[in-house]
């Protein structure tokens, strides 16, 4: 069974860049995608972007596309998420999940245990 | 403000049945994009509940039911638990923002 580990939780100051790690445990993260999602205290989820593991193939939402780079390890299996020029509406909890590598088919499945990013001076 | 439109809240006494609303249009859910529901408790990460409109993990009660008509999908809990009491999200794809969309949340309380 896929389980996912992020690292801990940053505090960063505004114009600075932060990444963001997930490993995985299992025998399924080759074959996968790992997507990125925020969630701001109080606030809705925003997808930032994801990577298809054995491609290394990425995908960006149009929102992050300037700021965001995702990459993967694939001998340490983990993906790292990078996000740079950090404002302080950046604070949120970030999390890695697990998911198909094409298509819309069987959701996010697992999640990471997020790692929240303080953006404050 | 999200694409996908869910009611901020809904409520029943336990072993009540109540449904969630998530309504789209037809860049996301009306264009047949599958539709996944989350389940997250306070203060964790959010769990996978219902995928591709009406399918149930392993591990997940079928009180848990999902549906779908035109632009909206509904999440049902019928039985409804103390335990149930939760956030509940909607997600589809959306082909003019080419990315993931998840709906504002609704926040689950048993009476």
């Amino acid at each position: 069974q896929l389980q996912l580990v992020q690292s801990g939780p940053e505090v960063k100051k505004p114009g600075t860049s932060v990444k963001v790690s997930c490993k995985a445990s299992g025998s399924t993260f080759s074959t996968s995608a790992v997507q990125w999602v925020r969630q701001a205290r109080g606030q809705h989820f925003e997808w930032i972007g994801s990577i298809v593991v054995a491609s290394g193939k990425t995908n960006y939402s149009q929102m992050f596309q300037e700021r965001v780079t995702i990459t993967r390890d694939m001998s340490t299996s983990t993906a790292y998420m990078e996000l740079s020029s950090l404002r302080s509406a950046d604070t949120a909890v970030y999390y890695c999940a697990a998911a198909a590598p094409h298509g819309t088919w069987g959701g996010f499945d697992p999640w990471g245990q997020g790692a929240l990013v303080t953006v404050s001076s | 403000q999200s694409v996908l439109t869910q009611p901020p809240s809904v409520s029943g006494a336990p072993g009540q049945r109540v449904t969630i609303s998530c309504i789209g249009s037809s860049s996301n859910i009306g264009s047949g994009y599958d539709v996944h529901w989350y389940q997250q408790l306070p203060g964790t990460a959010p769990k996978l509940l219902i995928y591709g409109h009406n399918n149930r993990p392993s591990g997940v009660p079928d009180r848990f039911s999902g549906s779908k008509s035109g632009t909206s999908v509904s999440l049902a809990i019928s039985g409804l638990q103390a335990e149930d009491e939760a956030d509940y999200y909607c997600q589809s794809y959306d082909s003019v923002l080419s990315g993931w969309m998840f709906g504002g949340g609704t926040k689950v309380t048993v009476l």
